[in-house]
């Protein structure tokens, strides 16, 4: 079983929609990575958060930290949002700090129809 | 001007040529990383360096290695190419400790 597990593996929305991308992990982590990979190839960093929540624009990311669960949402969704969202999570180390490296979820591909 | 670059963007080569892949950053930080993206995979941590000349392995460092000469550049080489290296290679870095990461464009490298 994959340490982080993302929801739903694929996903196809109508312009305008609410949609909800959802990611689970197994580990103790300091923190967690919201990313945005566009057809092409590049990545780009939208939030980092290690509780509660953050907005940015149409994006919101949330995280549970006792049930080890973080959403990322979008509202009134474009086709320019559409992209493979990835989820990475950075894990507590044995000697209780946090480790210099990401764990990452295999990503949900968002595609918005216009 | 892109703060990550990486060169090569796009190499097809042969089983057993050797290969470098270069990465270039202008934002100053000291952090480098390169990973391979697999289909239906998540990123996996090829190499890691904190500093010049400081070099930690990954969870899959077989079959390559990288350097650090100078803090803007960490390059990724593989020895002996093979097939099954066949993937999409993004450099990033990140600035100290516990921060975001910024991604390179990725190189997508086949090897035949």
């Amino acid at each position: 079983k994959n340490e982080v597990e993302q929801s739903p593996q694929n996903l196809t929305a109508q312009e305008g929609e609410f949609i909800t991308i959802n990611c689970s992990y197994s580990v103790g982590i300091s923190a967690l990575h919201w990313l945005q990979q566009h057809p092409g190839g590049g990545i780009v960093s939208l939030f980092m958060l290690s509780s509660g929540k953050k907005k940015h624009g149409r994006l919101i990311a949330t995280i549970n930290i006792q049930e080890k669960h973080s959403s990322l949402h979008i509202t009134a969704s474009h086709p320019r949002d559409s992209a493979v969202y990835i989820c990475a999570v950075r894990p507590w180390g044995e000697g209780g700090g946090a480790t210099n490296k990401l764990i990452f979820g295999t990503g949900t591909l968002l595609a918005v129809q216009p | 001007d892109a703060d990550v670059t990486q060169t090569p963007r796009n190499r097809i080569t042969k089983t057993g040529k050797r290969i470098m892949l270069e990465c270039s950053q202008t934002k100053g930080h000291d952090r480098m990383y390169w990973y391979r993206q697999d289909p239906g995979l998540g990123l996996r941590l090829i190499y890691y360096s904190f500093d010049v000349k400081d070099i930690n392995k990954g969870e899959i460092s077989d079959g390559y290695s990288v350097s650090r000469q100078a803090q803007a550049k960490f390059s990724l080489s593989l020895e002996s190419a093979i097939p099954n290296q066949t993937a999409l290679y993004f450099c990033a870095t990140q600035r100290g400790s516990y921060n975001e990461q910024f991604f390179g464009p990725g190189t997508r490298l086949t090897v035949l």
